[in-house]
């Protein structure tokens, strides 16, 4: 089975300055989806950034950018230019041929003004 | 339209009782499916639906849960004999399908309570 990991219970960041939210992920198969979503306190997750395994470019979002490194399972979010409206609780999710979704247990961000 | 929409909001329920959760995906969505969120914890995949049928489903769900999707569009999620740890939050998430990358739009969830 698949699984999500996501080694930073907690993060911080200045305002304006850039963080990086790292995750792991384990499976066999060659063909797959990754997705970085947020969810802000209290408010419905949405999707910030989504990676296709057989593409080697690094999706890019505004100021939402991934490093995809697909021979060491790792699928790390960079946030730049951190605003303070990016505080949130972020999780990690794998999309598996099944088109089963396996979540991370979240990394909690806090902007610091 | 406005999104992924759930109802209720919230609910608390007595151990043992029955509850159902409504949810009504994107209109053009063929895909949905319900997850459970506990307190600190990523949404666990409970099971999912390509237009009527359910095409998936979790080890999770016992045999107290039922979900349908009737004619394809809202569903609804069944826990049948209500026990204590099935509080949490269910999440239901609709998408385009196809080749797309399937991009879910969550809904706000339903809080259960099981006093």
């Amino acid at each position: 089975a698949q699984t999500v990991t996501q080694s930073q219970p907690e993060m911080s960041v200045q305002e304006a300055e850039t963080v990086t939210l790292s995750c792991t992920y384990d499976t066999s198969e060659s063909d797959y989806y990754l997705f970085w979503y947020k969810q802000p306190p209290s408010r419905q997750m949405i999707l910030v950034i989504r990676q296709e395994a057989y593409k080697q470019q690094n999706a890019t979002e505004n100021r939402f950018s991934v490093n995809f490194q697909k021979a060491a399972k790792s699928f790390s979010l960079k946030i730049s230019d951190s605003q303070l409206g990016d505080a949130a609780m972020y999780f990690c999710a794998y999309r598996s041929t099944g088109n089963q979704f396996y979540f991370g247990t979240g990394t909690s961000l806090t902007v610091i003004p | 339209d406005t999104g992924v929409s759930q109802d209720p909001r919230h609910k608390i329920t007595k151990r043992g009782q029955n509850v159902t959760f409504r949810c009504d995906p994107i209109s053009e969505h063929n895909r949905l499916y319900w997850y459970r969120q506990t307190l600190g914890q990523g949404p666990e995949f409970l099971t999912y639906f390509q237009n009527e049928a359910q095409l998936e489903k979790s080890r999770l769900l016992s045999d107290r849960f039922s979900a349908e999707r009737p004619k394809g569009s809202f569903s609804t999620l069944e826990i049948q004999r209500t026990e204590q740890g099935d509080s949490a939050m269910y999440l239901c998430a609709s998408s385009l399908g196809g080749l797309a990358g399937d991009t879910q739009y969550f809904g706000p969830g339903t809080r259960l309570t099981v006093l």
